[in-house]
């Protein structure tokens, strides 16, 4: 069956260090998103791409990057790692037609 | 710039009894999705209903039905016969019809069912 895999699935790590959370899937979508979960505020869209080579800023998109190398991942990198980026971090990829998401286990980071 | 408004931070339900989840949206495009996630304790997202905004028709999934006022931007969730298992955090999201997958979400509604 088709899937999307995130990992690690947690991580702790220290204030400024760089993080990359990885993110891979079997779907064959071209669409993929980052998105974070804080409490009372739902699911926030950091990063998102259409297809290889191309990338784009979300709604929360400060101290993250994306690359897109190929069709099945989309890597997210924190460069230097802020305690407000403490959060449960979701990849999704999306069906065209019907932008319904598909969506990974999440993974949690803490920043201390 | 779409905002989605779910304004229960927390409901309960009996077992066996019905219970509506509200969420208003706000929207400048005519063509457009609507979604319910459940999101368990696992963590997991799972899609449970999912509306076009051109159908005037309310989705129906088996104990899950919406309730779309399309004219009062309204996409309330309806879950019958409420079970232990439907216990979960609901999130109702909106996207634009070209914007293929790119959702924005409410802030969540947590679900307790009572035995």
């Amino acid at each position: 069956d088709a899937e999307i895999t995130q990992s690690p699935r947690h991580k702790i790590t220290e204030t400024g260090r760089q993080v990359t959370l990885a993110c891979h899937q079997t779907w064959n979508h071209n669409n993929m998103f980052w998105y974070r979960q804080d409490l009372g505020h739902g699911l926030r869209l950091i990063h998102y791409s259409y297809g290889v080579q191309d990338t784009n800023k979300g709604e929360v998109s400060d101290g993250y990057s994306v690359s897109r190398s190929n069709t099945e991942d989309l890597p997210l990198t924190l460069e230097s790692a802020a305690s407000s980026q403490t959060s449960v971090y979701f990849c999704a990829s999306s069906d065209y037609t019907t932008g319904e998401l598909f969506f990974g286990e999440g993974s949690r980071l803490t920043v201390l | 710039a779409q905002t989605v408004t779910q304004s229960q931070p927390e409901m309960s339900v009996q077992e066996a009894e019905t219970v509506t989840l509200s969420c208003t949206y706000d929207t400048s495009e005519s063509d457009y999705y609507l979604f319910w996630y459940k999101q368990p304790p696992s963590r997991q997202m799972i899609l449970v209903i999912r509306q076009e905004a051109y159908k005037q028709q309310n989705a129906t999934e088996n104990r899950f039905s919406v309730n779309f006022q399309k004219a009062a931007k309204s996409f309330s969730l309806k879950i019958s016969d409420s079970q232990l298992g439907d216990a979960a955090m609901y999130f109702c999201a909106h996207a634009g019809g070209t914007s293929y997958g790119k959702l924005t979400f409410g802030q969540g509604t947590i679900l307790t069912v009572h035995p």
